[in-house]
């Protein structure tokens, strides 16, 4: 079975430093790794993905991750925090197949602070 | 280009009504899905289906119902409203093609409170 640990519910960094939200997951098959970013009374939206290939992943809005096989991690990363940025992150796994199950962490709140 | 289109947006139902939740994509996706989201729980996903005319249960279909019967459309009903259906609901929906790896494409939302 698939599953997803998000580490720290709520992240609060200052305007300007570095970014990081930590993703763990637990799959029998190689996964296929998501983060989405839900902006407040918004549905989710793909901010980046691992599937195959180079495993430092780059997305939308400056954000990258990297996937660590040997670590089981998949932590979501951007050098520079803006306000814009505020938003609540998921972290999600998938191992594809006929029926494309998506198990989704518990979710990290970003707060930045000016 | 829509993409996937829920309504309503928001609703407030008395204890032990009923309502329909409607979802509709223009993507020509197979794969349709309805979640649940609950403050600090993440998403939990309630059904999905493979295609027109199929549907299954996922971590928590009870309480709930869905039909399919176009690629388009896949509504979710809820019989006989109960407090603990208080939520906001996601429809979303994926693609076999493209390497079949499970990207969801979601909807904005639909905020149900039952009173």
């Amino acid at each position: 079975a698939q599953s997803v640990t998000q580490l720290g519910s709520h992240v609060s960094v200052s305007e300007g430093a570095l970014v990081l939200l930590r993703c763990n997951y637990s799959s029998s098959v190689p996964p296929y790794l998501f983060w989405y970013v839900q902006y407040p009374n918004q549905g989710l939206q793909l901010l980046l993905k691992y599937t195959t290939g180079a495993t430092l992943v780059k997305g939308i809005n400056g954000f990258e991750a990297e996937f660590k096989k040997s670590e089981t991690s998949f932590h979501l990363t951007k050098p520079s925090a803006h306000m814009s940025d505020a938003a609540e992150y998921f972290c999600a796994v998938s191992e594809g197949g006929g029926y494309q199950k998506v198990t989704f962490g518990i979710g990290t709140k970003l707060q930045v602070i000016p | 280009n829509a993409g996937v289109t829920q309504t309503p947006k928001f609703r407030i139902l008395k204890i032990g009504q009923s309502m329909t939740l409607q979802c509709t994509q223009d993507m020509n996706h197979n794969y349709m899905y309805w979640y649940r989201q609950d403050p600090g729980m993440g998403l939990k996903l309630i059904y999905y289906s493979v295609g027109a005319g199929i549907t299954d249960k996922g971590e928590v279909p009870n309480g709930y119902n869905v039909s399919r019967s176009t690629t388009e459309d896949f509504p979710l009903r809820l019989e006989l409203a109960a407090p603990s259906q208080t939520s906001v609901y996601f429809c979303a929906s994926s693609s076999t093609s493209g390497g079949n790896t499970g990207e969801l494409f979601f909807g904005e939302g639909s905020r149900l409170t039952v009173l």
